[in-house]
């Protein structure tokens, strides 16, 4: 059974440095063909994606965030860490970590799903 | 990068009636990476359809999906009163991965 959860600060100052840690149980990120991403909502908006780490340790931005963000994982604790840099209010937002199924064709990835997903934790950026 | 459209912004229907909804995208869809999620308040997105209509497990035969290229689309039969609920579209075969901005359906 996969599961993850997010923790960490649910208030943040503005120009504050986020981390946010993804603890998940059920598979191994050390397994060819699987990978965690990182998704927020802003409350009552659309998701959107931010960043993502596969089992090889490449990673992936999202091109308007990728100068704020950075995205590690410590294979041995079950852990993705997500740090987000120069929090402002517009980040409020609640943030989700996923797991994702990766295909890949010839060694390079062709998709990753979002198929299992953790709970979210809302993260209020205010001074 | 892909822009995901998703039409209409809210859907009004009563239990029992079929509930039609369509996403387009800016660019054809490699390979037909379409994903549809479902999300309840308080909650988080739960996958219900992968590769434009393959069926995520356990989800009940009354969700279908269908498309190709640039139009997708997510129907449901007969809507149970646990489908209401707002409904997102995601392609996951290129970079950026690009949710659309959700359709709401709502009961009338």
């Amino acid at each position: 059974q996969i599961t993850l959860k997010e923790s960490g600060p649910t208030l943040v100052k503005p120009t504050q440095t986020l981390t946010l840690t993804c603890t998940f149980s059920g598979f191994s990120l050390s397994t060819s063909g699987v990978g965690v991403g990182w998704i927020r909502q802003p409350p009552g908006k659309a998701l959107e994606w931010l960043a993502l780490i596969y089992w090889d340790d490449d990673k992936r931005y999202s091109p308007s965030l990728k100068s704020r963000l950075t995205i590690t994982k410590d294979t041995s604790k079950n852990q993705v860490v997500l740090t987000m840099t120069n929090m402002d209010p517009v980040d409020t937002a609640t943030y989700y970590c996923a797991h994702m199924t990766v295909g890949t064709i010839f060694g390079v990835v062709s998709f990753d799903l979002f198929d299992y997903w953790g709970q979210g934790t809302l993260v209020t950026v205010s001074s | 990068e892909i822009v995901l459209t998703q039409s209409p912004g809210t859907l009004s229907l009563s239990p029992g009636e079929r509930a039609t909804l369509s996403c387009r995208a800016s660019q054809s869809v490699s390979s037909s990476y379409l994903a549809w999620y479902q999300q309840k308040p308080g909650q988080a997105p739960r996958l219900l359809i992968y590769g434009a209509s393959s069926r995520a497990t356990g989800i009940p035969d009354r969700f279908s999906g269908s498309g190709s290229g640039t139009d997708f689309t997510l129907t449901i039969s007969r809507l149970e009163p646990e489908d209401f609920a707002v409904y997102y579209c995601q392609q996951y075969g290129s970079s950026p991965r690009a949710f659309g901005q959700g359709t709401k359906v709502e009961i009338k």
